[in-house]
């Protein structure tokens, strides 16, 4: 049974499109988050979501937004996609805020062209 | 900026014991984990534990942690063929969490 799901796996778009990539976990956890991983491997959090309070990492670009229809689903959506979005993002889910281990998904590969 | 490394080729014969190690950077780190990704599969938690823990063990699995060094190790007891993947090392603080290059466990028969 997957625990941390994304949709898709890969994405290939166009520079200046708008792009969502779906999250969803089925271990009843209270929060989710959304990582960009760099060139060198590092998960940067751009976003943590507990109980409807998100939390922002203040370099996240404002065309990044994260969408949370329910407690098991964390959307990211990406306005006008630029060269330097291209990257993996992991989508993650623990039962506390930070404190606790968090369980990741298994990352979408974002090209942007 | 901080840093994660560990070595990135593991090849031990089944039934051996593995050891895969990691050092880090960061002195603010308050979690350590280590993560299993087979081919095609996203990351699993195997195990983790606190930076004021020395050691945990769960199973065939010992995770030993020397803060002073920053040395964070992971040892497979009786190695099976299954446990053939790469193994990532990850540490965490309030702000980020850092995953090592990932070390790939062959295990010969």
């Amino acid at each position: 049974d997957t625990a941390v799901s994304q949709t898709p796996k890969y994405l290939v778009t166009q520079m200046g499109n708008d792009k969502s990539i779906k999250c969803e976990q089925n271990l009843g956890h209270d929060t989710m988050y959304w990582y960009k991983q760099d060139s060198k491997k590092f998960l940067k959090i751009m976003f943590s979501y507990n109980n409807k309070e998100l939390i922002i990492n203040e370099t996240v670009p404002n065309r990044f937004s994260p969408k949370s229809p329910d407690k098991a689903h964390l959307n990211l959506h990406i306005n006008s996609l630029e060269l330097g979005d291209s990257a993996v993002y992991f989508c993650a889910s623990s039962h506390a805020y930070r404190t606790d281990t968090q369980y990741f998904g298994p990352g979408t590969r974002l090209t942007v062209l | 900026g901080e840093d994660v490394e560990q070595s990135l080729f593991l090849s031990v014969r089944e039934g051996d014991s593995s050891v895969i190690n990691c050092t880090y950077t960061d002195s603010s780190s308050t979690y350590l984990y280590w993560y299993k990704q087979e081919p095609g599969a996203g990351l699993q938690l195997l195990t983790y534990i606190f930076s004021n823990m020395d050691m945990k063990q769960d199973q065939r699995l010992t995770v030993l942690l020397n803060k002073k060094d920053k040395h964070l190790s992971l040892r497979i007891a009786d190695t099976q063929t299954g446990d053939s993947a790469i193994y990532f090392c990850a540490e965490s603080n309030n702000n980020d969490m850092r995953f090592g290059a990932g070390t790939r466990l062959t295990v010969k028969p």
